[in-house]
């Protein structure tokens, strides 16, 4: 059975740092590996998608690798903002159940001014 | 552009009281359907998929089940709600690529039971 796992379950940081949150993941036959943004309340909005013969993908100031042999992810966000405070979540798509999504548990980012 | 839709947004309900909580899509066709739960401090879980009209998946035993009466419209449902039914109810659509997909998830219907 996968298991997804994140760390840290919360970080605070000072608006301005680069900061990288990560999840690591048991069963390495997956997919692809997709990150999601949560607001309080909200429902999910995709970040990144990689593609399991992918490396990593860049969006703006944000940049996923993964590593599927290892069974990690990170998630790069340069230059935090305020506005990113949210809870970010990480998920794999088995090879085998395609297009069902393992969550790992979230990490809750707070940015302060 | 597609939309999902989810309703009502918010719902309290008693223990032993039926379950109808709705999902549509717009601007896609055939998509792949899903029902999430999110509970506090148990992360995301999957509840049901559907690959097409009439075809449900269930990933969990539970008190739930869900249904999918038309192309882009998803039910969950329950006869009897318990206590532990409460939580934050997502419904999602992805369509299937040969790159990959991604799930777009709806704005999601709060739960209480009480």
């Amino acid at each position: 059975k996968q298991e997804v796992t994140q760390i840290p379950a919360a970080l605070s940081v000072p608006e301005g740092e680069n900061l990288v949150l990560n999840c690591s993941f048991t069963d390495s036959a997956i997919y692809n590996l997709q990150w999601f943004r949560q607001d309080p309340g909200k429902g999910l909005t995709s970040l990144l998608l990689i593609q399991s013969s992918q490396r990593e993908q860049t969006s703006g100031r944000l940049n996923a690798s993964l590593d599927k042999s290892s069974g990690r992810s990170t998630l790069y966000i340069a230059a935090s903002q305020p506005g990113d405070s949210a809870t970010y979540l990480c998920a794999v798509s088995q090879s085998t159940s395609y297009g069902k999504l393992t969550f790992g548990q979230g990490t809750i980012l707070t940015v302060h001014p | 552009s597609q939309t999902i839709h989810q309703w009502p947004a918010t719902l309290v309900q008693p223990v032993g009281s039926p379950l109808s909580l709705e999902c549509t899509v717009e601007g896609t066709s055939n998509p792949n359907l899903y029902w999430y739960r999110q509970a506090a401090g148990r992360g995301l879980q999957l509840l049901f998929y559907s690959v097409g009209i009439g075809q449900i998946s269930s990933e969990v035993p539970q008190n739930l089940s869900a249904s999918r009466p038309q192309d882009r419209q998803f039910i969950l449902s329950s006869k009897k709600l318990l206590l532990s039914d409460s939580g934050f109810y997502l419904c999602a659509w992805s369509v299937s690529l040969a790159g990959g997909e991604t799930q777009y998830f709806g704005p999601g219907t709060r739960l209480l039971v009480l």
